[in-house]
C-alpha cells in the first residue's frame, strides 16, 4: 500500500513569511509525529499525535510552530513569520499504534529554505 | 528525558569486511531502542529494534545489534557489508512511558570497493 506522503518536496521561502507542510500517513495508523532535520542534527522531535487524544507538543520550538490533524488523518504543520534558522528538512512518521514500541514510517520529507 | 550519543559521524569500510555503528543511551527509566537506515534519497526506514527479551536483535539486511543495559548500549554490527549499505543510520531511543523518540545524530556508513 502507499506509505506516508508529504508535500511540497521543496519548499523556499522568504524569512517572515508563513509556510504550510502536509503530512498524508497511512491509512489507518493513529499515531503520526513531525520531526525536524537540521544538517549535522539527528532527529528532533516536534509534535505527536494519538488518535483523539490532545496532541504532545513539547518538542515545538516557539510559538510560531503549530500543527493540526483533521479527522484523525492528514496533518499540517505551520511555521509562522519564517526565520532563517527554521531552514531544515521537516519529516513526518506514523505508525499503528502508540508510537513507544511500534515501528515508524517515515515520509520522505519536505526540505524548507528560508532566504 | 533520554539521549541518544552517536559517536562516529561517519566510518568508512571496504566491502566484505565488518562493521560495528556506536550507539549509546543515558535513561533514568526502561527503555525500547531503534536502528533506522536512510538510504540515499529515500525516508528512514526501521533496521531493527529491542523491546525486550533477547538482547541480541537481528535485523534486516544482515545487520544485528546487541542491547548491553550495563553499559547502556546498542552497537550495531554487521560482518560483512556490501555497497548497498552505504547510508545514514541512526540510532533511536524511547521511554517505556511518554510519547517521544529521542535520535542520535546519525552515522555516515560509506563501503568502499
Amino acid at each position: 500500500g502507499a506509505g506516508v506522503s508529504q508535500s511540497p518536496s521543496n519548499k523556499v521561502t522568504e524569512k517572515g513569511k508563513d509556510v504550510e507542510l502536509r503530512c498524508d500517513p497511512i491509512s489507518g495508523h493513529t499515531a503520526l509525529y513531525w520531526y525536524r532535520q537540521s544538517l549535522g542534527q539527528g532527529l528532533e522531535f516536534l509534535i505527536y499525535f494519538q488518535g483523539n487524544s490532545a496532541p504532545d507538543k513539547s518538542g515545538l520550538p516557539s510559538d510560531r510552530f503549530s500543527a493540526e490533524r483533521t479527522g484523525g488523518s492528514v496533518s499540517t504543520l505551520t511555521i509562522q513569520r519564517t526565520q532563517q534558522e527554521d531552514s531544515a528538512v521537516y519529516l513526518c512518521a506514523s505508525s499503528f499504534l502508540r508510537g513507544g514500541t511500534d515501528t515508524q514510517y517515515f515520509g520522505p520529507g519536505t526540505r524548507l529554505t528560508v532566504l | 528525558a533520554q539521549s541518544v550519543t552517536q559517536l562516529d559521524s561517519q566510518v568508512p569500510v571496504f566491502e566484505e569486511a565488518p562493521v560495528e555503528l556506536r550507539c549509546n543511551y543515558s535513561s533514568s527509566v526502561s527503555v525500547y531502542l531503534f536502528w533506522y537506515v536512510q538510504y540515499p534519497n529515500q525516508g528512514l526506514q526501521l533496521l531493527l529494534k529491542y523491546l525486550s527479551g533477547s538482547t541480541l536483535v537481528k535485523g534486516i539486511n544482515g545487520f544485528e545489534a546487541e542491547f548491553n543495559k550495563s553499559q547502556t548500549s546498542f552497537h550495531l554490527r554487521k560482518p560483512s557489508v556490501h555497497i548497498s549499505d552505504t547510508a545514514e543510520y541512526f540510532c533511536a531511543v524511547s521511554a517505556d512511558t511518554g510519547n517521544q523518540f529521542y535520535f542520535g545524530t546519525g552515522t555516515s556508513l560509506t563501503v568502499i570497493p
